[in-house]
């Protein structure tokens, strides 16, 4: 089916620990995002990508990597895991505007990541 | 810079009741779109409504309505006659053309029977 998926859906790991969360896209969207959903602040923009092998920082990039070798997935690296880095992330997509027009952000259902 | 305030951390309503979400923007760009979002208990962000900056008009779906002020840089959002289904965090949101969305921290609206 036709969407946007992400995994794994729940994740604990411990400080120091390297992960990666997945985001797959299968509508060739341009745009693709990670947000992290902290309580009392809402979303927050970590990293996002206009187009394959282009990224950009977003509010909250520090101890996060990211890569886009393909239009359809964007994961999201935490190279040494902190606590303050627990949180639920989201990875979005978006068409590429035309004229006037602009489309909705798609989520992924979230990643909730622990870390101990 | 851009700028998204829901300063209504939290809401409770009886059912029935009639509720108004505030969100109030900033930004300098003349050309922008303002979105809102909700989150029911599950977690998945649902997309509820879009909107360019030039057009004010406002919209109804159902029981929902949006009020988009240019003058106040408000986007308001109404529930009329609440129910339970209701019980959710929005979020509005606001974005250049394509570009990422600014999301305020949401308001978390529960509606009691």
């Amino acid at each position: 089916d036709a969407g946007i998926t992400q995994s794994p859906r729940y994740k604990i790991t411990e400080t120091g620990r390297q992960v990666t969360l997945m985001c797959h896209q299968t509508w060739s969207h341009s745009y693709m995002f990670w947000y992290r959903q902290d309580l009392g602040h809402g979303l927050r923009l970590i990293y996002y990508s206009a187009a394959a092998d282009i990224t950009d920082k977003g509010e909250v990039p520090d101890g996060y990597v990211v890569s886009r070798s393909k239009t359809e997935n964007f994961p999201l690296t935490l190279e040494s895991a902190t606590r303050s880095q627990t949180s639920v992330y989201f990875c979005a997509s978006r068409k590429l505007g035309q004229g006037t027009n602009t489309g909705e952000l798609f989520f992924g259902e979230g990643s909730r990541l622990t870390v101990l | 810079a851009q700028k998204v305030t829901q300063a209504q951390t939290e809401i409770s309503v009886v059912e029935k009741e009639d509720v108004t979400l505030d969100c109030v923007y900033e930004t300098r760009d003349t050309t922008y779109y303002l979105f809102w979002y909700k989150q029911p208990p599950s977690g998945e962000l649902v997309f509820l409504i879009r909107r360019n900056s030039f057009d004010e008009q406002n919209e109804i779906s159902g029981r929902y309505s949006w009020n988009f002020q240019k003058s106040t840089s408000s986007f308001n959002f109404t529930i009329t006659a609440s129910q339970v289904v209701d019980s959710a965090v929005y979020f509005c949101a606001l974005s250049r053309r394509s570009e990422k969305l600014v999301f305020g921290k949401g308001t978390k609206l529960t509606v009691n029977p």
